[in-house]
């Protein structure tokens, strides 16, 4: 059974500060996802990650995978406000099309 | 544009009774999801299809059904059966093997 574990579940950061999200997972995958969730807001895709060391960067936003690890990386840059969301993971498993999500981090970033 | 739509937003059913959620996406995606999230939690599969006439359990499927017929619709029907089905429903859509990933704007389900 595929475990998606992200940690840590809740952070309270300073703005200006660096970050990392770390969401580790049980089984061979091929793809990982992060997504972006607002207080009773649906889920908006960040960023998809297809092989190993794959790196993406969207503005204060960079994630990374390591396939061999099964672990993935959310860094955040200098935290803004604006950054302060629940932030999730999801892993695809490989020859199953399972996606399974992690229980999220709650990021909260103080001005 | 294309995007993918659920509706209702809110939907409130009474006891024993069956509850139908839309979804539909024009993105031409083959793969369609539903997850349930309750407050303050992840996202839960429900069920979720990668061609149209053939759909999978997820990890809660109990109490739930759903139907394939067109490749943009994938509706769920919340049966009596489900004994706690107050949640945020979200359904999303992936393509091109997964690598497109997009979530409808969810509907919050709630039992009176």
């Amino acid at each position: 059974e595929l475990k998606v574990e992200q940690n840590p579940l809740f952070l309270s950061m300073q703005e200006g500060k660096n970050y990392t999200i770390y969401c580790n997972y049980s089984t061979t995958s091929d793809r990982l996802y992060w997504y972006r969730q607002d207080p009773g807001k649906s889920l908006e895709s960040l960023f998809v990650l297809l092989s190993n060391g794959a790196v993406k960067q969207e503005g204060r936003l960079m994630a990374s995978l390591d396939t061999k690890a099964r672990l993935s990386t959310l860094h955040i840059t200098a935290a803004v406000h604006d950054l302060s969301a629940t932030y999730f993971c999801a892993v695809d498993i490989k020859g199953d099309d399972k996606i399974i999500f992690g229980k999220g981090t709650r990021l909260h970033i103080l001005p | 544009d294309g995007g993918i739509t659920q509706s209702p937003k809110y939907l409130f059913r009474k006891e024993g009774q069956n509850v139908t959620l839309s979804c539909e996406q024009n993105l031409n995606h083959d793969a369609m999801y539903w997850y349930r999230q309750d407050p303050g939690q992840g996202l839960r599969l429900i069920y979720y299809s990668q061609i149209v006439n053939d759909f999978q359990k997820g990890d809660i499927a109990e109490g739930y059904s759903v139907s394939r017929e067109k490749k943009e619709s994938f509706p769920l029907t919340v049966t009596s059966a489900q004994k706690n089905p107050t949640a945020f429903y979200l359904c999303a859509s992936f393509g091109h093997m997964n690598t497109e990933a997009f979530f409808g704007q969810g509907t919050r389900l709630t039992v009176v």
